[in-house]
């Protein structure tokens, strides 16, 4: 079966501090994509980074980074000098390759206080 | 390029009613999807679509909930009659394929409150 699981329901932060988003997966296909998702109170999911299994490689975007470890099945999402703008809800989930089915997890609802 | 359109942005009916949402995908995305969010989780999908056929919808409560997507095109999801628990948002994405590997389009969703 296919979980994801965002253990923090919700963080707060001050402008410009750092700040990491967990995301805990688990699956037994040995081939998957995971995804992170923004979602604005605008409600829209934006999409922000795919990640296939086999590529562990770390991905740096701006401010943005991503931490994939597959040892710890674990895609974790950390925001670098954080702004106001970056206030949202995050989305982690996980898509099998042979799947058409996206399992997100339950969301973190991120506050960056000004 | 635009985007995914959904409308209308929000609904308030009593339960036992009927409503309908509209989503019009990203021009020339072949795949199409409704989601349904339960406040405080993530989506789920309730239904698939490849053109206008039904890829999945083994999540789609079909005692109530029924969607098409006539001309491969636009969608409408139907829920008939609506109970409390449809209390949720409802996104429509779309992709330029069915594949997992391609990243799909939100729409802004339809916000319905069942009362």
């Amino acid at each position: 079966a296919q979980k994801v699981t965002q253990a923090q329901t919700e963080i707060s932060v001050v402008e410009k501090e750092d700040v990491t988003l967990d995301c805990v997966y688990e699956t037994r296909d040995t081939t998957y994509y995971l995804f992170w998702y923004k979602q604005p109170p605008s409600g829209e999911l934006v999409f922000l980074i795919r990640r296939n299994s086999f590529d562990e490689q770390n991905e740096i975007s701006g401010r943005y980074s991503w931490n994939f470890q597959k040892s710890t099945s674990s895609f974790n999402f950390t925001i670098t000098a954080s702004q106001v703008v970056d206030s949202a809800v995050y989305f982690c989930a996980l898509i099998q390759n042979t799947g058409n089915q996206f399992y997100f997890g339950t969301g973190t609802s991120l506050t960056v206080i000004p | 390029e635009a985007g995914v359109a959904q409308s209308p942005r929000y609904k308030i009916i009593e339960k036992r009613q009927s409503v309908a949402f509209w989503c019009n995908p990203i021009s020339g995305h072949a795949t199409l999807y409704w989601y349904q969010q339960i406040l405080g989780q993530g989506p789920k999908l309730l239904i698939q679509f490849q053109n206008n056929g039904v890829v999945d919808d083994s999540q789609l409560p079909k005692d109530r909930f029924s969607a098409e997507r006539l001309k491969g095109v636009d969608s409408t999801l139907k829920i008939q009659p609506a109970k409390l628990e449809d209390s949720a948002v409802y996104l429509c994405a779309s992709s330029s394929t069915g594949g997992s590997y391609n990243e799909q389009f939100f729409g802004p969703g339809t916000r319905l409150t069942v009362l």
